[in-house]
């Protein structure tokens, strides 16, 4: 039972833009970094954000994160087939000692 | 380049331990910076967090798999392990190693900087007789 929601879904058609929310409490999000993570159908996931907003060596710049209260969000620009995947939030909770991922969200690229 | 190759049988009996390895190679498992942990993804579900294990052995779990779970680390072999007794069909998963950056900030209260940046290929464990 996941302790971070996100939409189950969210599409639109290539090089428009989606965004992907993650809501959380004062003890996960609220307190703590969030990382963002792309799998791709069949694969294991890969890092896409870390510290709420900021990309690995390689991740281009049309995906961003913010952070703001208890929720955070994954933006993705320029959207392409190859962005088809899973997405998924990830953070630390303090009250758990303990890490937690969201729900997840399928990117559909119309 | 960081490389994380798992290892372990991918059919478990029901009421049997899983035994999974994570062995690391390009970097050592003897770090300051980072975590090990595992991940496990059921049949058309999200991701679930098993436990993280520092180099030293320090471990966190979770809750809901505590009792059943044990992670070690062998420094000398560069791996680390995820040991799950008692398995059902509901452990049947694809279940990941990762490298772990948890890092404590120290404010007004506590904050964390939490996130895996280097994954293993996965595994895939089913549970049947």
């Amino acid at each position: 039972q996941s302790v971070l929601t996100q939409p189950p879904s969210v599409s639109a058609a290539p090089g428009q833009k989606v965004t992907i929310s993650c809501s959380g409490s004062s003890s996960n999000i609220g307190n703590n970094y969030v990382s963002w993570y792309q799998q791709l159908p069949g694969t294991a996931p890969k890092l896409l954000i870390y510290d709420n907003h900021k990309r690995p060596s390689g991740i281009p710049d049309r995906f961003s994160g913010s952070q703001s209260g208890t929720s955070a969000t994954l933006g993705i620009t320029g959207l392409q087939t190859g962005d088809e995947a899973d997405y998924y939030c990830g953070t630390w909770d303090s009250s758990l000692s303990a890490g937690v991922f969201g729900t997840g969200t399928k990117v559909t690229v119309l | 380049q960081l490389l994380m190759q798992q290892s372990g049988p991918g059919l478990v009996k029901p009421s049997e331990t899983l035994s999974l390895t994570c062995t690391v190679s390009g970097g050592s498992i003897i770090s300051t910076t980072y975590y090990w942990g595992w991940i496990r993804q059921s049949p058309g579900k999200g991701l679930e967090w098993i436990g993280n294990i520092y180099y030293s052995g320090n471990t966190y779990n979770t809750p809901s798999l505590k009792s059943r779970v044990t992670m070690s680390v062998d420094t000398s072999k560069n791996q680390f392990s995820l040991r799950l007794s008692s398995v059902t069909a509901a452990d049947t998963a694809v279940y990941y190693c990762a490298r772990v950056y948890l890092e404590v900030g120290l404010g007004f209260r506590r904050y964390y900087y939490y996130y895996m940046d280097v994954w293993g290929k996965g595994t895939t464990v089913t549970v049947s007789s």
